[in-house]
């Protein structure tokens, strides 16, 4: 089955630790995307990735990094520097940029 | 910066169609009408996008009037599972633009009941 995996669902974080969130797609697609949900609101773009070893920051960057050393995995690391990091954080990918999204399920990451 | 009116919320009842109103007067000729959906604490579903013409899929029909500053989505058969937030969202697609976002608004909250 085709389709965007993230994991884990749910991440917790202890104050001042980096943490990894894993966003791996098998369907092909050149183009993915990070995002942030926070409660009420839309989405907002951190990072985004046309083509492998290439990505752009969003409109969110600050406090984030990301890599894509693979076509299949773009993992975002949530760092120390992020001063509200508890928000719902999706991914998605696209065969190209100018093609429609498709998403994961998220991973709802809180601070203890 | 959303380019689109919805609004906040509206009720269907089951087995009937469901019709969500988008308002993008200020839509560019260059410029797409997507529609996502989400369902409570999962990521976004695309559902359809069009240009000017009317479009159909297994999902839904999109209707884009002549003049493009407005759009319906319509579920022909609300079910229960079709209850979310839906997203309408305008994009530019040129070549020439390169890579352009996806804006989410706050979209309009569907409730199907039985």
């Amino acid at each position: 089955d085709g389709g965007i995996t993230q994991s884990p669902k749910y991440l917790f974080r202890k104050e001042g630790q980096n943490v990894t969130l894993s966003c791996e797609q098998n369907l092909n697609h050149d183009a993915m995307y990070w995002y942030r949900q926070d409660p009420g609101q839309g989405l907002r773009l951190i990072y985004y990735s046309q083509i492998v070893n290439d990505f752009q920051k969003g409109d969110i960057a600050e406090g984030y990094s990301v890599s894509r050393e693979k076509k299949e995995s773009f993992p975002l690391t949530v760092t120390s520097a992020q001063k509200n990091p508890t928000a719902f954080y999706l991914c998605a990918s696209s065969i190209s940029w100018d093609q429609p999204q498709h998403f994961g399920d998220g991973t709802r990451l809180s601070i203890l | 910066d959303a380019k689109t009116t919805q609004p906040p919320s509206m009720d269907c009842a089951e087995g009937r169609a469901a019709n969500l109103p988008c308002n993008h007067s200020t839509i560019s000729g260059n410029e797409y009408v997507y529609w996502y959906r989400q369902i409570h604490s999962q990521g976004p579903q695309y559902i359809i996008h069009g240009l000017k013409n009317n479009e159909t899929n297994e999902m839904a029909s999109l209707i884009i009037t002549e003049d493009r500053k407005s759009s319906t989505l319509i579920l022909p058969h609300a079910t229960l599972r079709d209850t979310a937030v839906y997203y309408c969202i305008v994009r530019p697609f040129s070549m020439n633009t390169g890579f352009q976002k996806l804006v989410f608004g706050t979209g309009t909250r569907l409730l199907v009941s039985p």
